[in-house]
Formats: C-alpha cells, sequence, structure tokens
C-alpha cells in the first residue's frame, strides 16, 4: 500500500511564478491536509479537504493560495505570483473517511519550493 | 485554540541512555495527542498517540509516551537512545477549536544521540 505520495519533491520558481503541488493520499483515504514548515519552525495547518470540498481553510493566506481535491486526480495546492516568504517545505497529509479525531495522519515526504 | 508547547530546543542524549523528550499541552475538552518524528529532508513519520485508556501509550521504533492529566504533559520517553533516534521530534494535538481533525504542532524538539 503506497503511502501519501507529494511532486514534485523541489521546485524552484522565479518570484511572480506560478507553483502547483501535488498530493496523492493513501489508498482508501478522504481527507487531505496540507501543512507549510517554514525553517526553523513547527508545521502549521493551512487547509483541510475532502474530495470535491473545502472543510477548513483557516490557515491559508487570503491572498494567491488556492487548493483543490477534486473527484478524480490528486489534491492540488496552488501559489500565484510567488514571492520569497513562500520559500519552505509543504507536507501533504491523508487520513481515513470518517471524522474520527483519533485518527493519525499520514504525512507525505513534502515538496520544497525555493523561491528566487 | 488547543496547543502544544515543546519548552526545549535541542536535546543531546548518550547512545544507551534514557531518552525523554518533553510536551505539554492546552485544550479544552479531552485531548488526542500525537507524537512524530521527522529525518532530514522527510517526511513526519508517526510515533504514537493517546486518545484514551492506558496513560503509557507503546510506539513504534521502542519508543513510548506517559500521559499526565494533572500535569497537561505528554512526554515521549525511549529506555535506551540509539544514535540512529537523532531526528527533529514534533508534539501535536487535534485542534478541536475547528471541529475537525486539523493538527496543531509544536516547534520540535531536536534530539542528538552521541556515540
Amino acid at each position: 500500500n503506497a503511502g501519501v505520495m507529494q511532486n514534485p519533491r523541489h521546485l524552484v520558481r522565479r518570484r511572480g511564478q506560478e507553483a502547483r503541488l501535488r498530493c496523492s493520499p493513501m489508498k482508501g483515504h478522504s481527507h487531505v491536509y496540507w501543512y507549510r514548515q517554514l525553517p526553523e519552525e513547527g508545521l502549521k495547518f493551512m487547509v483541510y479537504l475532502q474530495k470535491e470540498n473545502i472543510i477548513d481553510e483557516s490557515g491559508m493566506p487570503k491572498e494567491r493560495f488556492s487548493a483543490e481535491f477534486p473527484k478524480e486526480g490528486p489534491s492540488i495546492l496552488r501559489i500565484q505570483q510567488v514571492v520569497r516568504g513562500d520559500s519552505a517545505a509543504y507536507f501533504c497529509a491523508s487520513s481515513p473517511p470518517g471524522n474520527r479525531g483519533f485518527s493519525e495522519q499520514y504525512f507525505g515526504p513534502g515538496t520544497r519550493l525555493t523561491v528566487t | 485554540a488547543q496547543s502544544v508547547a515543546q519548552p526545549e530546543d535541542q536535546v543531546n542524549v548518550a547512545e544507551g541512555n534514557p531518552l525523554t523528550v518533553k510536551c505539554t499541552y492546552s485544550v479544552s475538552g479531552n485531548p488526542y495527542l500525537f507524537w512524530y518524528v521527522q529525518y532530514p529532508n522527510r517526511g513526519l513519520q508517526f510515533l504514537l498517540k493517546y486518545i484514551t485508556g492506558d496513560n503509557l501509550v507503546k510506539g513504534s521504533y521502542g519508543f513510548e509516551a506517559e500521559f499526565n492529566k494533572s500535569q497537561t504533559s505528554f512526554h515521549l520517553k525511549k529506555p535506551s537512545a540509539l544514535v540512529s533516534d537523532s531526528a527533529l521530534y514534533f508534539c501535536a494535538v487535534r485542534d478541536t477549536s475547528y471541529g475537525n481533525n486539523r493538527l496543531a504542532f509544536g516547534k520540535g524538539n531536536q534530539v542528538v544521540v552521541i556515540p
């Protein structure tokens, strides 16, 4: 059973470009979470999605950032017009169906975004 | 909001000695607590969790954690540390203030096991 897949693993963008980060959850998982890890900091929640629904995006910046989890295909975190402050590691996690707060989340290897 | 605190930045321990990584929590209601480990340039790996039941929780790779309600703590322990345990350790709590399963993480503790 493959784990959470993320691609690309490393992404370099120039200021003003767009970044698209992809996440495929574990098989059978229908909940996806995105977290951001800045250097020397812990992980900060960004957005929580289920298939075709954004459940909680309160951790995501209001501008330039968007996320989706379509019926078919991976979840996408999109950052428009990237700035240097967006440089970070972006982690996706997934958990099984049902709103079970005791389920652990399984993390992907992350995408390391560098904005030059 | 729910939160966890990891008071130490780095924990140094000699190989073979007991390892303890500290975590305290602040929640309203019942806490759902988790420990994760992160190796360099890797994602987080789940170690163990406390939901309910026994205060001593056993997890992966010989780790265990003790839930202490009176001290609001959930310290991670290993009786005999290995060099390969050198990594970044995160404590997390389910942030129920948002009514979903999002996790609130501590800032992490770097563990260095000295051969």
